[in-house]
């Protein structure tokens, strides 16, 4: 069973500094590794996609690195805005056609 | 392009009682998903359905059962309400293979059971 941690669980810094959030995994058999962003209340909003194959993705101020062998992804907001405030989920996709999701990290982004 | 859309908003229900819930998938879809979100925890995997059939299911009890309709739409109906079932209700599309595409999320549908 693919288990998925996210560490920290809450993050908070000042407006312009950089973030950079973990995630880890126990199964190293994925197909792929998706981050999402969640504000209060409401759905979840893709960020990155990355492929087994792939090393990293980038878009904008976001990039995301993914190490299959040791299980681990981060991902790096770069000069952080006070609207980045939100959780942070990451997702891993198996062959069973389904998303293990961790817990979260609920970002605050002080201006 | 009209994203995944979820009916209702919000929901109320009591326990014992049963309640259903929609999803219409972003256009070009046809795989659905559902997940269980509750406060605090990231989503669990409840099941997915492709070519009107449930193709993975989660670790979710038979109370928890879904349709998937021609036109690809989803209802996920849950019967016997418990006050554990309180939780967001997410849908999520994706395209045929499931696997290598990203999942496109709903606003979910949050269920309150009293």
């Amino acid at each position: 069973k693919q288990e998925v941690t996210q560490i920290p669980a809450a993050l908070s810094v000042p407006e312009g500094e950089n973030l950079v959030l973990n995630c880890s995994f126990t199964d190293s058999a994925i197909y792929n590794l998706q981050w999402f962003r969640q504000d209060p209340g409401k759905g979840l909003t893709s960020l990155l996609l990355i492929q087994s194959s792939q090393r990293e993705q980038t878009s904008g101020r976001l990039n995301a690195s993914l190490d299959k062998s040791s299980g681990r992804s981060t991902l790096y907001i770069a000069a952080s805005q006070p609207g980045d405030s939100a959780t942070y989920l990451c997702a891993v996709g198996s062959n069973d056609y389904k998303l293990s999701f961790g817990a979260g990290t609920t970002v605050t982004v002080r201006a | 392009d009209a994203g995944v859309t979820q009916s209702p908003t919000h929901l109320i229900k009591t326990r014992g009682q049963q309640v259903t819930l929609r999803c219409s998938p972003k256009s070009g879809h046809d795989t659905v998903s559902w997940y269980q979100q509750a406060l605090g925890q990231g989503p669990q995997f409840i099941f997915q359905y492709y070519e009107e059939e449930e193709r993975q299911r989660g670790n979710f009890p038979d109370r928890f059962s879904g349709h998937q309709f021609p036109n690809y739409s989803s209802e996920l109906n849950v019967n016997a309400l418990l006050l554990g079932d309180s939780a967001l209700y997410l849908c999520a599309s994706s395209r045929r293979t499931g696997l290598m595409d990203t999942q496109y999320f709903g606003p979910g549908t949050r269920l309150t059971v009293l």
